[in-house]
């Protein structure tokens, strides 16, 4: 089964600063997605960002980015110019590649809280 | 405005009693999940439909049950079988494809008194 880890249960950043916050998942599978996903004390789940197994170009939106090291099995997000809004727990998420066949279930890890300090 | 809505925020039942949290989609998505949330455990699945009248279990079905009569909607039962019902309870939906993006409802807060 496959399974994410993530090794920080909280950060903190400055504002304005840069932030990475680590995720490693174990698989089998050479084709699969990757996702980052922000949930605010609203508690709505947002997704942040995406990245496909095949693609080796890092993803990035705005002043989100990952680092894929697909060899490493690990799937970073870096968080640039930081931003009191940015302050949520973060959930690193793996889903299989239809291709595959099977469900299109996400596995999340169990989250990282980021403060963002003023 | 399309999106997901989950009814009520706020959800409160006596131990033994069972209970039926609602969601409902005007995304017009194929599929549907419901997962559960704990403290420090990440979100967890519990039941999805990938089609109308078909359904699968997740990774924690024991003691819910739901069913997919339409494609707008997906109620999740929450049975006194459930041994630890107290939780935070998210509704999603997505296409069907390779980007299935999984939009996520604002969540049902269950306390079981």
């Amino acid at each position: 089964a496959q399974t994410v880890t993530q090794s920080q249960p909280e950060m903190s950043v400055q504002e304005a600063e840069t932030v990475t916050l680590s995720c490693t998942y174990d698989t089998s599978e050479s084709d699969y997605y990757l996702f980052w996903y922000k949930q605010p004390p609203s508690r709505q789940m947002i997704l942040v960002i995406r990245q496909e197994a095949y693609k080796q170009q890092n993803a990035t939106e705005n002043r989100f980015s990952v680092n894929f090291q697909k060899a490493a099995k690990s799937f970073s997000l870096k968080i640039s110019d930081s931003q009191l809004g940015d302050a949520a727990m973060y959930f690193c998420a793996y889903r299989r590649s239809l291709t595959q066949g099977g469900s299109e279930k996400l596995v999340f890890g169990k989250g990282t809280k980021l403060t963002v300090n003023p | 405005d399309g999106g997901i809505t989950q009814s009520p925020k706020y959800l409160f039942r006596k131990e033994g009693q069972n209970v039926t949290l609602s969601c409902e989609q005007n995304l017009n998505h194929d599929a549907m999940y419901w997962y559960r949330q704990d403290p420090g455990q990440g979100l967890r699945l519990i039941y999805y439909s990938q089609i109308v009248n078909d359904f699968q279990k997740g990774d924690i079905a024991e003691g819910y049950s739901v069913s997919r009569e339409k494609k707008e909607s997906f109620p999740l039962t929450v049975t006194s079988a459930q041994k630890n019902p107290t939780a935070f309870y998210l509704c999603a939906s997505s296409i069907t494809g390779p980007y299935n993006e999984q939009f996520f409802g604002p969540g049902t807060r269950l306390t079981v008194l």
